[in-house]
């Protein structure tokens, strides 16, 4: 069965500070793997992934795919209190399947 | 605001009845997924639809179906509601397969 698993679940820090957040799959048919926020509302996407060691970068948040270990981070640095969300892994398998993680709540105190 | 709008914002029903969401695309978007959102299984995939056709299925139950119609807007159907399926209901829309999904605000479903 297609799994995606993520760590931590929950995760508080202070500004300023940078955190890792990480996404491991088992996915039959890999195709993509993508990263969401979703704050109050409706999930925005953040990064698609689908080569292995190339780096994606949008401000201060960054991510990379290891597709021989299976696996993601996303990295946030010098945080805001408005990073704090819940930050979604999902991946998506040949024939579009799209499999969700549960998420890692990130607080981000002032 | 994604550009996707979403059908009714919020909807409360008794269990067995029957209730049909509504989604309209992004301006050129042929792409709509459905997904499920609830406390205790996180975001699942229900299914996506291409200009019309079904494309990809999830965890979509027999009591759920979908179409997507010629104005490429989509509706998702479901009916002999239980208690379990209240959640909130997104869509969302994408040009082609690959290309980023547009999530809208969602419809909160509420069976009492």
């Amino acid at each position: 069965e297609d799994k995606v698993v993520q760590s931590p679940l929950s995760l508080v820090v202070h500004e300023g500070d940078t955190v890792t957040l990480n996404c491991s799959y088992e996915v039959t048919n890999f195709r993509s793997l993508l990263w969401y926020k979703q704050e109050k509302k409706a999930p925005t996407f953040l990064f698609m992934l689908t080569s292995s060691g190339i780096e994606k970068k949008s401000g201060r948040l960054s991510s990379i795919l290891d597709k021989k270990e299976l696996f993601s981070i996303l990295n946030i640095t010098a945080t805001q209190t408005g990073d704090s969300a819940i930050y979604l892994c999902a991946v998506e398998a040949w024939g579009q399947n799209f499999v969700f993680g549960p998420g890692t709540r990130l607080s981000v105190l002032p | 605001d994604s550009g996707v709008t979403q059908t009714p914002k919020h909807l409360i029903t008794a269990t067995g009845q029957r209730v049909t969401l509504r989604c309209s695309p992004r301006s050129g978007d042929l792409s709509v997924y459905w997904y499920q959102q609830s406390l205790d299984q996180g975001l699942q995939f229900l299914i996506q639809y291409y200009n019309g056709e079904e494309r990809a299925k999830g965890n979509i139950l027999e009591r759920f179906s979908a179409q997507q119609f010629p104005d490429l807007h989509s509706e998702l159907n479901l009916s002999s509601l239980e208690l379990g399926d209240s959640a909130l209901y997104f869509c969302a829309s994408s040009v082609d397969r690959g290309e980023t999904q547009y999530f809208g605000p969602g419809t909160r479903l509420l069976v009492l």
